[in-house]
């Protein structure tokens, strides 16, 4: 079955470490990945989105890793801030694998610890 | 002010007593789309649209309807809801489908209690 997963359900950091978030999938061939970040109780926020062909993306303290041969992506914040905790979710555009265009993750619920 | 509105952001309700989430935005995107999201579930597809009178099914469309008479609105309906439709609802739109690379625009959320 179609299948996205994100390393764990919740990761402690202490502050200015890197976080590193993990994203998974299976019988997707996807066109392009992003990944959004989600504050309690309010709705998705773009972060960064990658396609296929790259490899790597940076905004400021963030970057995003994409290798179509593991299925996996890679999501790093560096110097981390207790203001970066949130839950953290990659999607997927699997218009080429059904009905619907883009699939998200259940999400990682990062926590930054000062 | 770029933004996706939903109304409203909280209601409780009784089993059966049919409803509307209005969903409305002011980017001009052709594609928009309503999600659920509960504990454990993540994020999932009910219904998405293309553009105006184009829409489908998403991963979890029973007990729900949409429509897309206007560019701007994505009305959920919901005809005879049930207990099991208690969530948190997503509205979000994008500049062109997904399968486009851009990003969605994610509306604040509808908490629905359905009892």
């Amino acid at each position: 079955s179609q299948k996205i997963e994100q390393n764990s359900e919740a990761l402690n950091i202490q502050e200015g470490k890197t976080a590193t978030l993990t994203c998974n999938y299976t019988n997707y061939s996807p066109a392009y990945l992003q990944w959004y970040r989600q504050d309690p109780g309010r709705g998705p926020v773009f972060l960064l989105l990658i396609r296929e062909n790259e490899k790597e993306k940076r905004k400021e303290r963030l970057k995003v890793t994409f290798d179509t041969t593991l299925k996996q992506s890679l999501f790093h914040i560096t110097a981390s801030q207790p203001a970066d905790s949130a839950t953290y979710l990659c999607a997927l555009d699997i218009a080429n694998s059904g009905n619907t265009p883009l699939v998200f993750g259940k999400g990682t619920r990062l926590s930054v610890i000062a | 002010e770029a933004q996706v509105t939903q109304n409203p952001r909280y209601l409780i309700t009784v089993t059966g007593k049919k409803l509307t989430v209005t969903c409305s935005q002011n980017m001009n995107h052709e594609y928009m789309s309503w999600y659920r999201q509960d504990p454990g579930l993540g994020l999932r597809q009910i219904y998405y649209s293309m553009n105006v009178e184009a829409t489908d099914k998403g991963d979890v469309p029973e007990g729900y309807k949409v429509s897309r008479k206007e560019k701007r609105n994505f009305p959920l309906i919901l005809e005879s809801p049930s207990p099991n439709q208690t969530s948190l609802y997503f509205c979000a739109s994008s500049f062109n489908p997904p399968s486009s690379p851009y990003e969605q625009y994610f509306g604040p959320g509808t908490r629905l209690t359905v009892t």
